[in-house]
C-alpha cells in the first residue's frame, strides 16, 4: 500500500513569493490533515478535511495560506506571500476518520528568504 | 487547552544502554495517547498508541504505560540500538479541535555505537 505523497520535497523563495504543496493521500483515507513544523518543534494544525469538505481551518493564517480538497482525494496548501517566518517543513497526513491513526507523508521543507 | 509536555530536548546514550522520554499531559479527557518517531528526512510515523483500556503498549521494544495518577506516559525501552537515533514525539488528540493531534515539543535521541 502507497503511502501519503507529497511534493515538492524542497522549495526556496524569497519573501513575498507563492509557493503550492500538493498532497496525495493513502487511498480510501477520507481525512486529510495539513500541518506546520517549525525547526525543532512538534508538528502543529494548520488545517484538516474530511472527504471534501473543510473541518477545522481555525490556525490557518487566512490572509496569505488557503487550502482545498476538491475532489476529496489529492489537496493543495498554498501560501501567496511567504514570510521568513513560514520557514519550516510542511506534513501532511492522512486518517481512516478522525481520532484514527494518522499517517504521515515527507513533508515539504520550505525556506524563505 | 490540552498540552504535552517533553522536558527533555535530548538524550545522548551509547548502544544497549536503557532509554526513558518523559511525557506529562494535561486534558479534561482519557483519550488515546500516541508516541511518534521522526527520522531525518521524513514524516512522523506511529511507534505506539494507548488507550485507557489497555493501558500499555509495546512496539519494536519500546512500551509505555498510561498513568491517569501522575497524567504520565513515559516511553522505555531496555537496550537501544544505533538505528533507534531520531525525534520522538509525544501527542494525544485534541479536545478543542475534534481530530487535532497535539504534540509535544520532541526529544532528540542520538544513540553511539
Amino acid at each position: 500500500e502507497a503511502g501519503v505523497t507529497q511534493s515538492p520535497r524542497y522549495a526556496v523563495l524569497q519573501e513575498g513569493q507563492a509557493v503550492s504543496f500538493w498532497c496525495d493521500p493513502i487511498s480510501g483515507h477520507d481525512t486529510l490533515y495539513w500541518y506546520q513544523q517549525p525547526r525543532d518543534q512538534g508538528p502543529q494544525l494548520l488545517v484538516y478535511f474530511r472527504d471534501e469538505a473543510v473541518i477545522d481551518n481555525s490556525q490557518l493564517p487566512s490572509d496569505r495560506f488557503s487550502a482545498v480538497r476538491p475532489k476529496g482525494t489529492n489537496s493543495t496548501l498554498k501560501i501567496q506571500s511567504a514570510k521568513q517566518g513560514d520557514t519550516a517543513t510542511y506534513l501532511c497526513a492522512s486518517s481512516f476518520g478522525t481520532g484514527d491513526t494518522q499517517y504521515f507523508g515527507p513533508g515539504t521543507r520550505l525556506l524563505v528568504l | 487547552g490540552d498540552s504535552v509536555t517533553q522536558k527533555q530536548g535530548q538524550v545522548t546514550l551509547s548502544e544497549d544502554d536503557f532509554l526513558f522520554i518523559n511525557c506529562t499531559y494535561s486534558t479534561t479527557t482519557y483519550p488515546t495517547l500516541f508516541w511518534y518517531v521522526q527520522y531525518p528526512g521524513q514524516g512522523p510515523q506511529l511507534l505506539l498508541k494507548v488507550t485507557t483500556a489497555n493501558n500499555k503498549g509495546i512496539s519494536r521494544g519500546f512500551e509505555a504505560t498510561y498513568d491517569k495518577g501522575t497524567t504520565s506516559f513515559h516511553l522505555q525501552k531496555a537496550s537501544v540500538q544505533e538505528s533507534d537515533s531520531a525525534v520522538y514525539f509525544c501527542a494525544l488528540p485534541g479536545t478543542q479541535v475534534v481530530g487535532q493531534l497535539t504534540f509535544g515539543r520532541g526529544t532528540r535521541l542520538q544513540v553511539y555505537a
